[in-house]
């Protein structure tokens, strides 16, 4: 497709649960970042990957947080034993490289009950 | 951590106006970024700024960059509605591994 999309656009989930979004990048993207976004506040930085490894994930929360990217392309945010405070938007971006602008996907909504 | 203050938080203004949307942030960098978010939707990008003096223009909307005082701003000239939403400025972390965003401006035009 044109853009990054990401699926799915909402999840409810129980607290507990493990949840997965997933995100396609704009084609060519070598760059994919995961941000996280609570109502009223600014994006937050989660995870980069240029191409298939992580190369930076200093911004996960702790260890119930993890994101794949097995062939360069698709990424995968896991999120183990949800609670109620991992409730947010969860945005993906892709770039071009490591400089340029990045161009997000429309967002996954998780609301943890 | 690289911090990222923007002001003002909240603008309200009467259509026809100008104003400017102040970005400061902590630590050098000499790449800067604007962003656009309409209530429920996604960040689109509005400017790229890759050096100190950069200055971009689109429409009612100009963007600068003066890395030496670690400032952008975004101005505004003569509102119009449609310009009602949250601008965020991001700053590139030195390694490029990170953006870092502001904690946003939300604007509003009023006829």
């Amino acid at each position: 497709g044109a853009g990054v999309s990401q699926t799915p656009s909402n999840k409810v989930t129980e607290k507990g649960k493990y949840v997965e979004l997933r995100c396609d990048p704009i084609s060519g993207h070598t760059a994919l970042y995961w941000y996280r976004q609570s109502l009223g506040q600014g994006p937050e930085f989660l995870i980069y990957f240029q191409g298939t490894g992580a190369a930076d994930d200093s911004g996960l929360p702790n260890d119930r947080f993890f994101a794949v990217r097995p062939e360069g392309s698709v990424s995968t945010l896991k999120i183990q034993r949800t609670e109620r405070g991992d409730s947010a938007v969860y945005l993906c971006a892709s770039s071009r490289g490591r400089t340029g602008e990045l161009f997000f996907g429309e967002g996954s909504r998780l609301t943890v009950l | 951590e690289l911090k990222v203050e923007q002001n003002p938080l909240f603008l309200s203004m009467q259509e026809g106006k100008n104003y400017t949307i102040y970005c400061n942030y902590s630590t050098t960098s000499d790449r800067l970024y604007w962003y656009r978010q309409d209530p429920g939707k996604s960040l689109e990008s509005l400017f790229v700024l890759l050096s100190n003096g950069a200055v971009k223009q689109e429409g009612r909307l100009m963007a600068s960059l003066d890395t030496k005082a670690r400032l952008s701003t975004l101005h505004i000239t003569a509102a119009v509605h449609d310009l009602s939403a949250t601008y965020f400025c991001a700053v590139d972390s030195n390694t490029g591994n990170q953006f870092y965003f502001g904690t946003g401006t939300s604007l509003t035009v009023i006829p």
